[in-house]
C-alpha cells in the first residue's frame, strides 16, 4: 500500500516562496509519476506539474511555467514542489498524487498554504 | 494541451435518483479516464478508472462508460453519502501530465 504524507500548513508573504514535500511509502515510488495539484478555496483542481523520480525531469502546466519547480529526492521517496512570487489568489490547498496508474490512485493529505500579508 | 469539459456544473437531485454526469475530452483519449468524488476538507477519491471499472471498495451503484471523448458517471440511485462534488480525469497525456474536468456539484433537491 503506498502513503504520501506532505509537510504541514504555511502562511507565507507575498512575492516569498513557498516549498512543500510529499514522502512516499510503498511499492516502487521512483517509478512512477508524482504530480501536484492544487485547489483554491471554492474552486476545482488544477493540475500544477509532476515529476517520475527515477526519470528526474518534471513538467509543468503551462500557467505555471517560471514560477513552479518540481524535484524528486529517490533517496528518501521524496518529491517537493516550490511555488515562487506567491500572490493571495495562490491561497489553496496543495496535494501531490499518484494518479496514472488505474487503480492504483493516491493523494496526499493535502497542505494548506495562505498568502497573507 | 488536452481539455476537458463536464456537464452539468451543478445538479439538483433527490435520494433515489438517476444522475448523469458527462466529460467530454478535447482529443482523443482512448478509455484514459478516471472519475473522483470530492468532499469538503478532504482529497478527492477515485471512483471509476479506465473509463468503466470500479475500484474495490466503490459501490456498485456508480458506474462508467465511454471511449474516445466522450464519457458518462452514472450514479443510478442516489444515496445521502453521495451528495459530493465530482471531476473527471484524463491520462492519455505522456506522465506526469493530467487535465481535470471542472467538476460537477451535486446537491441534495
Amino acid at each position: 500500500q503506498v502513503q504520501l504524507v506532505q509537510s504541514g500548513a504555511e502562511v507565507k508573504k507575498p512575492g516569498s516562496s513557498v516549498k512543500v514535500s510529499c514522502k512516499g511509502s510503498g511499492d516502487s515510488f521512483s517509478k512512477f509519476a508524482i504530480t501536484w495539484v492544487r485547489q483554491a478555496p471554492g474552486q476545482g483542481l488544477e493540475w500544477m506539474g509532476g515529476i517520475i523520480p527515477v526519470l528526474s525531469t518534471p513538467t509543468y502546466a503551462h500557467d505555471f511555467q517560471g514560477r513552479v519547480s518540481i524535484t524528486a529526492d529517490e533517496s528518501t521517496s521524496t518529491v517537493y514542489m516550490e511555488l515562487s512570487s506567491l500572490r493571495f489568489e495562490d491561497t489553496a490547498v496543495y496535494y501531490c498524487a499518484r494518479v496514472t496508474d488505474g487503480e492504483r490512485n493516491y493523494w496526499g493529505q493535502g497542505t494548506l498554504v495562505t498568502v497573507s500579508s | 494541451d488536452i481539455q476537458m469539459t463536464q456537464s452539468p456544473s451543478s445538479l439538483s437531485a433527490s435520494v433515489g435518483d438517476r444522475v448523469t454526469i458527462s466529460c467530454r475530452a478535447s482529443q482523443s483519449i482512448s478509455i484514459y479516464l478516471n472519475w473522483y468524488q470530492q468532499k469538503p476538507g478532504k482529497a478527492p477519491k477515485l471512483l471509476i478508472y479506465a473509463a468503466s471499472n470500479l475500484p474495490s471498495g466503490v459501490p456498485s451503484r456508480f458506474s462508467g462508460s465511454g471511449s474516445g471523448t466522450d464519457f458518462t458517471l452514472t450514479i443510478s440511485s442516489l444515496q445521502p453519502e453521495d451528495f459530493a462534488t465530482y471531476y473527471c480525469q484524463q491520462s492519455y497525456s505522456l506522465p506526469p501530465e493530467i487535465t481535470f474536468g471542472q467538476g460537477t456539484r451535486l446537491d441534495i433537491k
